[in-house]
């Protein structure tokens, strides 16, 4: 089945770790994002990637790193420096092409942080 | 700059029922626009977009939504409610003058809480 996998679901960590969340696709898709929930916020954006190698910031990337090795594959990190790091967090996938910018996105099933 | 605004946090309907959830959206040029559910614990699932064309677009589980350029509204609809569709609703906006970039132009609504009462 073709989609995202994001793992694990839930995730604890304690205070001054740093953890590593995982996101995989298989739907060719050039482009990944990392996204921040929290209760009555929407979705707020951490990281992007159009391309392999390739990454930029979002609108709240401090205290998170990523990286884009593969183009199947956008782990986030989760680092000490992120001073409230409990929230639920999800990687998309979209496609990248310009004719396609209305394309919709498809989402992992998330991953629960817990900072104890 | 764009926005989205969807001004109810939650909205009870009972099972039955026509529902609708509420979406303005304000972007200097003219709109892509999308609506997703999030069940709990769970990501977010596509269920319909506007890119041009017919104003009424029809979307997954029978959910549609009406384009109104004019009110700037783009409110999800479905003409029978069931339990089942109790789960959070995302509306989403992009400025279709973007020339390239993906989701990163996207910006997201804070969400409404349908509550679909048996």
């Amino acid at each position: 089945d073709g989609g995202i996998t994001q793992s694990p679901k839930y995730l604890f960590r304690k205070e001054g770790q740093n953890v590593t969340l995982s996101c995989e696709q298989n739907l060719n898709h050039d482009a990944m994002y990392w996204y921040r929930q929290d209760p009555g916020q929407g979705l707020r954006l951490i990281y992007y990637s159009q391309i392999v190698n390739d990454f930029q910031k979002g609108d709240i990337a401090e205290g998170y790193s990523v990286s884009r090795e593969k183009k199947e594959s956008f782990p986030l990190t989760v680092t000490s420096a992120q001073k409230n790091p409990t929230a639920f967090y999800l990687c998309a996938s979209s496609a990248r092409n310009n004719r396609a910018r209305g394309t919709e996105a498809f989402f992992g099933q998330g991953t629960r942080l817990t900072v104890v | 700059a764009q926005s989205v605004a969807q001004p109810e946090d939650q909205v009870n309907v009972a099972e039955g029922n026509p529902l609708t959830v509420k979406c303005t959206y304000s972007v200097s040029g003219n709109p892509y626009l999308f609506w997703y559910v999030q069940y709990p614990n769970r990501g977010l699932q596509f269920l319909l977009k506007y890119i041009t064309g017919d104003n009424l677009v029809k979307g997954s589980y029978g959910f549609e939504a009406e384009f109104n350029k004019s009110q700037t509204s783009f409110h999800l609809k479905k003409p029978s409610a069931l339990v089942s569709d109790s789960a959070l609703y995302f509306c989403a906006v992009r400025d279709m003058s973007e020339n390239s970039g993906g989701y990163q132009k996207v910006t997201f609504g804070t969400g409404t809480k349908l509550q679909v009462i048996p």
